[in-house]
């Protein structure tokens, strides 16, 4: 156990819709990072967030946005999905301070 | 741009036949280079991360190096519990984000 915490695990939605992925990172981690893994893709960074501040941006479309909170949570909201939205979502914390990140279980989004 | 790839996509080894993976890397300063473990359908488990050249680690069957260029993960006399992906990531000067190789995915037959 990584200590890093996503919900849900699965997800299941429509094109068109909108979702909401939750990360809890480490207990005092501040840094979190989305990725998404696709088969033809592999692990790509999505965004990355310090103490609730956004610190630099992958390829993240525009339909997609991120947020961290005063608890250090994160969320990773996307809208109007599409069918090549489908993919393992991950997120990754560590202390803020390039460390090694370790990484949640994932969330398995599929767009039908 | 950071580019990781890695060789071979796939292994097939018998238990206890020793083997390698490499890493080849282009970055603009390095930071980091970091091995990841993948089980199908669970997050990566970090494994090592290498900071400079000449620069090793071990861990159980496995041990990892690091050159200026590229950088191997030795697994020695594996398991069956050792199949899995393994993954190659840097991070560079620029930012804290991790750049992943492809993967190799070793299959371990006992």
């Amino acid at each position: 156990d990584s200590g890093v915490t996503q919900t849900p695990k699965h997800l299941i939605t429509a094109t068109g819709q909108r979702v909401t992925l939750r990360c809890s990172p480490r207990s005092g981690d501040l840094s979190v990072y989305w990725y998404q893994q696709s088969l033809d893709q592999g692990l790509q960074f999505l965004i990355h967030y310090y103490n609730g501040e956004e610190r630099a941006k992958g390829n993240i479309l525009e339909r997609f946005s991120a947020q961290q909170f005063p608890d250090l949570h994160s969320e990773l909201n996307l809208s109007s999905l599409e069918l090549g939205d489908s993919a393992l979502y991950f997120c990754a914390s560590e202390p803020g301070q390039a460390a090694e990140a370790f990484f949640g279980q994932g969330t398995r989004l599929t767009v039908v | 741009e950071d580019q990781v790839t890695q060789s071979p996509e796939a292994l097939r080894l018998q238990e206890g036949e020793s083997s390698s993976l490499n890493c080849s890397y282009t970055v603009s300063g390095l930071r980091g280079l970091f091995w990841y473990r993948q089980d199908p359908g669970k997050g990566p488990e970090f494994l090592f991360t290498l900071y400079s050249a000449g620069e090793e680690k071990e861990k159980e069957r496995l041990k990892a190096t690091l050159t200026k260029k590229e950088s191997f993960l030795h697994i020695t006399a594996p398991k069956p519990e050792d199949s899995a992906t393994y993954l190659c990531a840097v991070q560079g000067w620029g930012d804290y984000k991790l750049s992943f190789g492809a993967g190799t995915t070793v299959t371990v037959r006992a």
